[in-house]
């Protein structure tokens, strides 16, 4: 079945790049998706990869695709304190859910 | 639009009881989705609604929960009677058909005591 598996912690000092990576099973999503939950709070979606993409930037973030390996990563430049939250990969599944991973919780010491 | 309204916010009640948890999805979006995340289990789907159809609903986890959507703008999922570990954050999430993002309320924490 359609699985995502990312690591579970992860943790930088400011001002580092953290680098998140997520593995999927499924080759049919067309996008895959990198989401934001800070404490307490509900899922934001950061940003989005096309599947025939390599690579995607927007800002500090820069999302990483390598199809062949169904790998997935989300670089952070310059890693402030106010990234620290759980970020969640995920695949569009075959009919138009969405398949998340268990989360990485960044944490970015000062 | 003020996004995906979920109430109550933070929900407590005892064993046994009924549970009503409720959804107002993005106007005009067409799939609605029921997610629970725990600390072991993660981010669950739980059933989803394409144009108030239930599509998919095997992650409903037993038969005690329900879930509803009698119109566009509106669902419910329902837990009765409830226990102890279904204690969680349930989360509503809506999108437009082919659309490459889900908006996510902001969730009803759920303890059963």
């Amino acid at each position: 079945g359609e699985d995502v598996e990312q690591s579970l912690f992860l943790s930088v000092r400011e001002g580092d790049s953290s680098v998140i990576n997520c593995t999927y099973t499924d080759s049919s999503s067309t996008y895959l998706y990198w989401y934001k939950q800070e404490p307490g709070a509900g899922l934001q979606l950061l940003t989005y990869i096309f599947s025939n993409m390599d690579m995607k930037q927007d800002q500090r973030l820069t999302v990483l695709l390598n199809k062949k390996d169904k790998h997935l990563s989300l670089r952070i430049a310059d890693t402030q304190t106010g990234d620290s939250a759980i970020y969640f990969c995920a695949e569009g599944g075959s009919q138009g859910n969405l398949i998340f991973g268990k989360g990485t919780k960044l944490s970015v010491k000062p | 639009d003020a996004g995906v309204i979920q109430s109550p916010r933070h929900e407590v009640t005892e064993m046994g009881q009924e549970v009503t948890l409720r959804c107002k999805p993005i106007s005009g979006h067409d799939y609605l989705f029921w997610y629970r995340q725990t600390m072991m289990r993660g981010l669950e789907l739980l059933i989803y609604f394409n144009n108030n159809v239930p599509i998919d609903d095997s992650g409903m986890p037993e038969d005690r929960f329900s879930a509803k959507m009698p119109n566009a703008s509106f669902s419910t999922l329902k837990i009765q009677p409830s226990e102890p570990r279904d204690s969680a954050v349930y989360f509503c999430a809506s999108s437009d058909r082919g659309a490459t993002e889900a908006f996510f309320g902001q969730g009803t924490r759920l303890t059963v005591v």
